[in-house]
Order: structure tokens, then sequence, then C-alpha cells
């Protein structure tokens, strides 16, 4: 079965620190996002990609977040200076298309969780 | 604004059926997902429902009324396995997803 490949599973940093993680959507889905979840909470997107291109980075914190696609393939999103709020679970979901008929539902990774002391 | 309201927690025993309650409010609707979501895993799709009424799936039918802003997820036949967060996710007018905070269902022998 295809998988959403992230990694790593687990990031330990202090604070002021620069931190990446990295993202490989299933082979052809070619929307990807990249969510926030804290703890207790749904998920919260970051950035949407359609291919390479940035389609919704509304919510981003751009002064110390950054994403990029590239290839319109692999992702990789990165925190620099981290900061303690910054403290969740990174998580990646790709899907074929942005045809809204259906379902076409995302697909998840296993999550990035990470902790900033 | 928009808004997704589900319970913060339930609790039910091995064995029985739990529903599980999602209201919405988004500006528009085209779709209402739900997921399930183990402890420190990432969420996996059961139902999306996009017509009034109950889709049925084995053990777990997902049930949408738009008019009402409503839907629930229910479970039969419960099994420890079970005991995840269940998320209720909208997609609204501009086909974005709206998540709500998730249900944590704890099931008891």
């Amino acid at each position: 079965e295809a998988e959403v490949a992230q990694s790593p599973r687990y990031k330990i940093t202090e604070k002021s620190q620069a931190v990446a993680f990295w993202c490989d959507p299933i082979s052809g889905h070619a929307t990807l996002y990249w969510y926030r979840q804290i703890l207790g909470q749904g998920p919260e997107l970051l950035v949407q990609f359609q291919d390479e291109s940035v389609v919704d980075d509304s919510q981003l914190p751009k002064d110390r977040f950054s994403a990029e696609r590239l290839k319109g393939v692999d992702s990789t999103l990165k925190i620099q200076p981290a900061e303690l709020g910054d403290s969740a679970m990174y998580l990646c979901a790709s899907r074929t298309d942005s045809s809204h008929s259906g379902a076409n539902v995302l697909t998840f990774g296993a999550g990035s969780r990470l902790t900033v002391l | 604004g928009q808004n997704i309201d589900q319970p913060t927690e339930m609790t039910a025993t091995e064995g029985a059926i739990v529903q599980i309650n999602c209201t919405y409010q988004t500006s528009g609707f085209n779709g209402l997902f739900w997921y399930q979501q183990h402890a420190g895993e990432a969420p996996t799709f059961l139902s999306y429902n996009v017509l009034d009424g109950l889709e049925e799936k084995g053990r777990f039918s997902s049930f949408l009324s738009r008019s009402k802003g409503y839907s629930y997820l229910l479970l039969k036949e419960l099994q420890m396995k079970d005991s995840a967060s269940y998320l209720c996710a909208v997609r609204d007018g501009n086909y974005q997803l709206i998540w709500g905070a998730g249900t944590k269902l704890i099931i008891k022998p």
C-alpha cells in the first residue's frame, strides 16, 4: 500500500535552533499539504502545494517558517529559529490532484513530532 | 467565522454502540469527512458524506443533515482497538478543509 513518507519521526531541539522536516508524498500525488497539530486539537493547515507551486500559505508564520517543493515531488518544511510554542506534530498529507469531485481524500504521513526545549 | 464542534471526550464499553456528533458552521459546504487518529499516529480516512443520509461501512456508519449542519459517526460492536480520536472535517465553499478538534473515545472492557 502506498504511503506518505516523513522524516524524522521525532525531533528534540533547543529554542532558537533551526529544524527541518521532509515529506515524500505518494507517487503521482500532485497536491501536498503541511499541517501542524497541537495535542488535543485538530490539524491546522500551514501550506498547500499544487505540484511545485504554493496554493495557500496564508497561515504559515513566514517570519520563521518556510516550505518548498522544488521539483513538485518531495517537500521540506523549515523552522528557523524554533520557539517553545512550535512544539507539535507536523503532518504531511497528499492527494491525487486538485479535483473537487468526490471524496478525493487526504492520505497522511506518520508525522514528525517536534519538542522545543 | 467557521467552526466545527465535537465533544472533547466520550467513554463507552466494549461491545456497545457509540455515536459521536459533529455540528458545523461553514461558508459553503462541499462534503464532510471523518478520520480516525490513534495516539501519536496520523489520521486515517473513515468516511465521506456529501448528500443527506446514512453511509454504512462495516461497523462504522456516518450520517449527514446539511440543513441542520450536523453529522454523526456511529460505531457498533465496539472493540478495544477503536480507542482513538475521531476528527470531523468539512470542505467549505472554497474547497478548503476545516477541521474539528477531535473527540477522544475511550473504550472500557
